[in-house]
């Protein structure tokens, strides 16, 4: 059983550019979460969704950032007009179900903004 | 609103040596606490997790933790270190619909 998966796993981007991060949940998990480290921090939530659906975007900026699962493919982490301090390492994590409280992380997308 | 404070963002200790890595959590009600493990240019993964059993828990390559709610703590220990335990160590609470709020972390090195 393949864990999460992310791709791709570092993406270089100039400023303004618009970036797309991928998540692949585990097999079987319809929960998605995605996370953001900044150098020398601990993660932070960013987005909770479920298949087509978002549960909770409590930590996402509020423009430029946007999130989806759709029911087929992947979940997409999308940055419009990236700016430098968007470089950060972003994680995908995904879990089974709501009350099943372990979430599974993919390797993350490191991001970086020239 | 639940938080986690990890005390000390590095820690250093010799091979052999006991490790304790401390984490204090802020929470209106029980709270579900976990340690994730983080090797470099890697994802996060599980050591262990409190959900209300027992208060000690016992989690992977040899680590466990107690949850003590009188000091608001669930510090991370293994009696022995590893130079493999060398990573960065994530404290979290669960805040609604599996929601973690980490930590900052914090930098375990083991030198011989």
């Amino acid at each position: 059983n393949a864990g999460v998966m992310q791709n791709p796993r570092h993406l270089v981007r100039r400023r303004g550019q618009e970036a797309r991060l991928r998540c692949s949940p585990m097999k079987g998990h319809s929960h998605v979460y995605w996370y953001r480290q900044l150098p020398e921090e601990g993660l932070k939530f960013m987005v909770y969704l479920q298949k087509e659906n978002i549960i909770d975007e409590s930590g996402m900026p509020k423009e430029r950032f946007s999130a989806e699962f759709p029911k087929e493919g992947p979940s997409i982490l999308r940055i419009q007009q990236v700016v430098r301090g968007d470089s950060a390492a972003y994680f995908c994590a995904s879990s089974p179900g709501q009350l099943y409280n372990e979430q599974f992380f993919g390797p993350g997308t490191r991001l970086t903004v020239l | 609103a639940q938080s986690v404070t990890q005390l000390g963002s590095h820690v250093s200790v010799s091979e052999g040596a006991l490790v304790l890595l401390r984490c204090n959590y802020s929470s209106s009600v029980p709270p579900y606490l976990f340690w994730y493990v983080q090797y470099p240019n890697q994802g996060l993964q599980l050591l262990l997790k409190y959900t209300s059993a027992a208060t000690l828990v016992k989690g992977i390559n040899g680590f466990e933790a107690e949850f003590k709610k009188s000091e608001t703590s669930f510090h991370l220990t293994k009696p022995s270190a590893h130079m493999s335990d060398a990573a960065e160590y994530f404290c979290a609470v669960e805040r609604g619909y599996n929601k973690l709020i980490f930590g900052a972390g914090t930098r375990l090195a083991v030198h011989p």
